[in-house]
């Protein structure tokens, strides 16, 4: 089985500010972890992921991602937000044995970015 | 940039009716999924298809559900006799089998489905 929890419904930042995003997974196998965000009115467009190999993954409009295998993790970073990363974003986990299996996504974290 | 595309983007339908929701993968990608999203609650798994066959469904897919790709381009979930609780958004979802991307998956903007 698998799972994925995002602790906080919301995170607020200001603009300029660092942003995080929390995500804890639970998977049997090897973990295939992503990152997807949701514009409103809009799909869930895939911001990176990490498969193997270094534990820093660098995504989409300046986010990045740090693979830690001992706390389970997979948060999602950007050194200074900005007002259009406002958006609903979600961790998303796969069994790294199953080529092409399904995701499991957390409940998503809605990120606020004042001006 | 290639996009998976769904229509339409809201369906209202009463209930026991039957709804087809359309999708476009992305060209050249042969894996297909439908998940879906109650108001509220999290992104849910519900069929993969590929080679013209289910790979994989979870416990939603029950007998009312069905998946077809009736054509080199569209897929698409038929709910044979909707009911209240199928209220939700429906995301398709497609994957390459081969190349850089091959565990990604790409999504499309949804349909919000209504059932009245």
């Amino acid at each position: 089985a698998q799972s994925v929890a995002q602790p906080e419904d919301q995170v607020n930042v200001a603009e300029g500010n660092p942003l995080t995003v929390k995500c804890t997974y639970s998977v049997s196998g090897n973990p295939y972890l992503f990152w997807y965000v949701q514009y409103p009115n809009r799909g869930l467009q895939f911001l990176l992921k990490y498969i193997t190999g270094d534990n820093l993954v660098k995504g989409s409009y300046g986010f990045e991602a740090e693979f830690n295998k001992s706390q389970t993790s997979f948060h999602l970073k950007k050194p200074s937000a900005l007002v259009s990363d406002s958006a609903l974003y979600f961790c998303a986990v796969r069994d790294g044995t199953d080529s092409w299996g399904k995701l499991q996504f957390g409940a998503g974290t809605q990120v606020v970015v004042t001006p | 940039e290639p996009e998976v595309t769904q229509t339409p983007s809201h369906q209202v339908t009463q209930m026991g009716q039957e709804v087809i929701l359309r999708c476009v993968p992305i060209s050249n990608h042969l894996y297909f999924y439908w998940y879906r999203q109650i108001l509220g609650q999290k992104v849910e798994f519900l069929v993969s298809f590929y080679n013209n066959e289910i790979s994989e469904k979870s416990e939603i897919f029950d007998d009312q559900f069905s998946v077809e790709r009736p054509d080199g381009s569209n897929f698409t979930l038929k709910i044979r006799s909707t009911k209240l609780e199928d209220s939700a958004m429906y995301f398709c979802a497609s994957s390459p089998t081969s190349g850089a991307s091959t565990d990604t998956q790409y999504f499309g903007p949804g349909t919000r489905l209504t059932v009245l």
